[in-house]
């Protein structure tokens, strides 16, 4: 079945950097866009990023542009987000998604805490 | 600038209905939106993309209990025969030209 599994969150400082990981399966991974979404402790949905399915373009929160970079291995049918620069208000459980106008197949989700 | 508004909270009785609405900014009546849900403790998931004209496209394995119509900028998701699984956080999303957008969501209490 399609599945998708987050990997790599963890607690970071401010003004650290940390990189996730997304394992897709059960779909053609290099024939869809990509998303990761988050949601901070006690808020809602906020979208971050997206990436086309070839990589072509890549579109970004302004919350997150210029900190941030979504990369995509299509060999390995694996999505990442770079973050680096982390804030506090970074903190929050990150997403990947499938899809491209919406997103229809989303993964558990995995937590990154920027504290000091 | 593309905006989706949701009350925070709606609550109905198990067995019965509600209907939760999602609003579009102005200028924005004919956009599509998508419907997902987050129950406790679990990932999002998507429920339905949902058209101007109220046709919409359900996710597989999303029970026919779940519904979306539309009206003008009003996009609604109504939810029948309540079942206390659907006790969840409830959001709409839309999207423009390289921007996604959700709206605050809708806590659901299923009494």
């Amino acid at each position: 079945q399609v599945q998708l599994v987050e990997s790599g969150g963890g607690v970071v400082q401010p003004g650290g950097s940390l990189r996730l990981s997304c394992a897709a399966s059960g779909f053609t991974f290099s024939s869809y866009g990509m998303h990761w979404v988050r949601q901070a402790p006690g808020k809602g949905l906020e979208w971050v990023a997206f990436i086309r399915y070839d990589g072509s373009n890549k579109y970004y929160a302004d919350s997150v542009k210029g900190r941030f970079t979504i990369s995509r291995d299509n060999s390995k049918n694996t999505l990442y987000l770079q973050m680096n620069s982390l804030r506090t208000e970074d903190t929050a459980v990150y997403y990947c998604a499938k899809g491209g106008d919406y997103m229809d197949v989303w993964g558990k989700g995995t937590t990154v805490t920027v504290s000091s | 600038q593309l905006v989706l508004t949701q009350s925070p909270s709606a609550s109905a009785s198990l067995g019965a209905s509600v209907k939760l609405t999602c609003t579009l900014s102005s200028g924005h009546s004919s956009y599509a939106i998508a419907w997902h849900q987050r129950q406790p403790e679990k990932g999002p998931r998507y429920l339905m993309k949902l058209n101007s004209d109220g046709s919409h496209n359900k996710g597989d394995g999303i029970p026919d209990r779940f519904s979306g119509s539309s009206s003008g900028a009003e996009r609604y998701l109504t939810i029948s025969s309540l079942q206390s699984e659907d006790e969840a956080d409830y959001y709409c999303q839309t999207w423009g030209t390289g921007i996604w957008v959700f709206g605050g969501g809708t806590k659901l209490t299923v009494l």
